[in-house]
């Protein structure tokens, strides 16, 4: 079954780094997936996809500060230069034949 | 620039019926799979279905199956679904999203990753 695993919550502080993990379910380690970012009383944004092998593009607009990689079955977004309107919750996404599956998320707190 | 814009939302009764519009602009509409996704309150984002960028296929979680119908008119840059027998768990925003496109041998195909939402539209589901 296609499963995606986040960590509930994660902080940083102002104008630090932070990474967030994604986890894919067994036998599904190759799959790309996507990120989204929502912050609070908005819809979701895409930020990016990213692929196994850490390549990834990204939405229009968005920063350099957000990236991601990839190691095996994880994968990461990174957010550097951490501002306040990076508190908001963090998605991944990924598909199958006839199905999209959401991640948890996990809820980013800027202290 | 790309927009989603839904619309249809309100309060319903259980066992009601509503139907929610998704209106499309900014982009080739027919070139894009479109897909509704709810997110409860204070819950996590869950994918209810999708369709084709003809129409032509659709799929729906199992949470849904039956009781909901997604469908689309390209003619009018518009995405809908259609909710019966809804209930109280179904209580919700719903979202409409675009999968993304790239191109393959002169082909159009979609990327899966949903590249743009809308705002939303919330739907209670309450006596």
């Amino acid at each position: 079954q296609l499963v995606l695993t986040q960590s509930p919550s994660a902080s940083a502080s102002l104008g630090a780094s932070v990474k967030l993990t994604c986890t894919l379910s067994s036998g599904h380690s190759t799959y790309a997936i996507a990120w989204h970012q929502q912050q609070p009383d908005k819809g979701p944004r895409y930020l990016m996809k990213l692929n196994s092998d850490g390549s990834h593009s990204k939405g229009d607009g968005i920063p350099d500060r957000f990236s991601g990689s990839s190691s095996g079955a994880e994968r990461y977004l990174t957010i550097s230069s951490l501002q306040s309107e990076d508190e908001a919750d963090y998605y991944c996404q990924t598909w199958g034949t006839g199905i999209q599956v959401f991640g948890g998320g996990t809820k980013l707190t800027v202290l | 620039q790309v927009q989603l814009v839904e619309s249809g939302g309100g309060l319903v009764k259980p066992g009601g019926s509503l139907r929610l519009s998704c209106a499309a602009s900014g982009f080739t509409f027919s070139d894009n799979y479109m897909n509704w996704i709810r997110q409860a309150p204070g819950k996590g984002l869950e994918w209810i279905s999708y369709i084709s960028s003809s129409g032509s296929t659709m799929y729906y979680a199992d949470s849904v199956k039956g009781r909901f119908t997604i469908s689309r008119d390209n003619a009018k840059n518009s995405l809908y679904l259609q909710m019966n027998s809804l209930r109280a768990e179904d209580t919700a925003v719903y979202y409409c999203a675009r999968e993304g496109t790239t191109l393959v041998g002169g082909v159009i195909i979609t990327t899966k990753a949903l590249d743009y939402w809308g705002q939303g539209t919330l739907v209670t589901v309450s006596s």
